[in-house]
């Protein structure tokens, strides 16, 4: 039973041009959604975040919406630059209303972003 | 701030072998997670430690895994016997205990240990 989805296994995008990676998620009890972008042979680096109490969060050229009724969430950088070329992965966590799995982060499967110069 | 240390990188065992990871995360993050990320999917949470306890182990495969963090530092993460399908990179991450509105539910990855069963 996959809780979050991550619908497009790869994405390719010209530099400069507007990547939009999308997720989904099951269980409205998620309060908190995260984005982490992955480099081969590296960790997830943690790249910007949003709490159901908002639709929409930007941090430079990354800007995160979030449809709550169709539990929805997106990812948008514009521009796009090569260094973006990386897997992106979605999570989210219940918050502190999850009992003792708060903080627990569940993971779609991520999405390849090739950004081509 | 030194970020999260794993040890090994990389580790190639036969079938039915032992393996240990080691992981040190942030200092004075109290919880501390493991992962296991199989090729083409996201990291899936193995067992979460808060300090030296164990909050979440639901996910751990108790019949051959094993994870300990004494002190409430680091941890270690036990594998006795491998099967080939624990091949896969795990991953320890940590977080500190400042959740909304003064902080979020971040987690701070390492860079993982690439296990090959064969």
């Amino acid at each position: 039973d996959q809780q979050v989805k991550q619908n497009s296994p790869s994405l390719s995008v010209q530099e400069g041009r507007i990547s939009i990676l999308n997720c989904d998620y099951t269980n409205s009890m998620f309060d908190y959604f995260l984005w982490y972008k992955k480099y081969p042979a590296e960790g997830p680096t943690f790249l910007i975040s949003i709490s159901s109490i908002k639709d929409k969060n930007e941090d430079g050229r990354f800007t995160v919406f979030l449809n709550k009724s169709a539990k929805h969430l997106s990812l948008h950088i514009v521009p796009s630059q090569p260094g973006d070329s990386a897997v992106y992965f979605c999570a989210v966590t219940p918050g502190l209303g999850g009992g003792t799995s708060y903080g627990k982060l569940t993971f779609g499967q991520g999405t390849i972003l090739t950004v081509h110069p | 701030e030194a970020g999260v240390a794993q040890s090994p990188r990389y580790k190639i065992i036969e079938k039915r072998q032992s393996v240990a990871f080691w992981c040190n995360p942030i200092s004075g993050h109290a919880t501390l997670y493991w992962y296991q990320q199989i090729l083409g999917q996201g990291p899936k949470l193995l067992i979460q430690f808060q300090n030296n306890g164990v909050v979440d182990d639901s996910q751990l495969p108790k019949d051959r895994f094993s994870a300990e963090r004494l002190k409430g530092v680091d941890s270690t993460l036990k594998i006795q016997p491998a099967k080939l399908e624990d091949s896969a990179v795990y991953l320890c991450a940590s977080s500190s205990n400042t959740f909304p509105p003064l902080g979020g539910y971040e987690q701070y990855f390492g860079p993982g240990t690439r296990l090959t069963v064969t």
